[in-house]
């Protein structure tokens, strides 16, 4: 089976500008969860997402928002950036509708750098 | 708010010492699950273990070996005879319920990161 999927790998954008990340989950995986990860704030939660739908979010400003569509597929956009963006994103797949028993499997991250 | 502390934030080690990484967690609930998750250089976090808060039981897998304490709100992971593959970053978390959804969320301690030289 293959594992989560995020592309891309690497970004480099720049003050202002708006980018959008892309998750592909685990086959059969409804479950879709994205974190932020930067070395000052270590990993937080961002939010997940199941059936389409939002199901959780984090303490995040507007800017941050996200997507899924009906093959369990997910996008996270972030408008405006701020040098503060500057991360890795990771995004995670489970099995069922909540996070709360189930393993989450992690991609790899897309890293985004904010000049 | 629910809380993960991992106060070692870098522990080096030789190849074949045992090692054991702490975490303590604070949860107002009586429902809750830990995990430990293990982040290589190539970023990819991987999952190891979960816990959930009933079963106090502590666990082996090969070399690893969890023991968890609800008396002292802690989740400690030991490796023992460690290998320079061991290197990596390692992550607890707990997950319980939000209080304006009762969903979940991951909640990850700052981590430890793992230096095992040869």
């Amino acid at each position: 089976k293959a594992g989560v999927t995020q592309t891309p790998r690497y970004l480099i954008k720049t003050r202002g500008q708006q980018v959008t990340l892309s998750c592909s989950p685990i086959s059969g995986h409804r479950s879709v969860s994205w974190y932020q990860q930067t070395p000052g704030q270590g990993l937080q939660f961002l939010f997940e997402y199941f059936s389409e739908t939002q199901r959780n979010k984090g303490n995040f400003p507007g800017r941050f928002s996200g997507r899924q569509f009906s093959n369990s597929r997910s996008e996270m956009n972030v408008s405006t950036l701020e040098l503060g963006d500057s991360a890795l994103y990771l995004c995670a797949s489970s099995l069922e509708q909540s996070a709360r028993t189930d393993e989450q499997f992690f991609g790899p991250g897309t890293r985004l750098t904010v000049l | 708010a629910q809380k993960v502390t991992q106060a070692q934030t870098e522990i080096s080690v030789v190849e074949k010492e045992d090692v054991t990484l702490d975490c303590v967690y604070e949860t107002r609930d009586t429902t809750y699950y830990l995990f430990w998750y293990k982040q290589p250089p190539s970023g990819e976090l991987v999952f190891l273990i979960r816990r959930n808060s009933f079963d106090e039981q502590n666990e082996i897998s090969g070399r690893y070996s969890w023991n968890f304490q609800k008396s002292t709100s802690s989740f400690n992971f030991t490796i023992t005879a460690s290998q320079v593959v061991d290197s990596a970053v390692y992550f607890c978390a707990l997950s319980e319920a939000l209080k304006d959804t009762g969903r979940r969320a991951l909640t990850f301690g700052s981590g430890t990161r793992l230096q095992v030289q040869p």
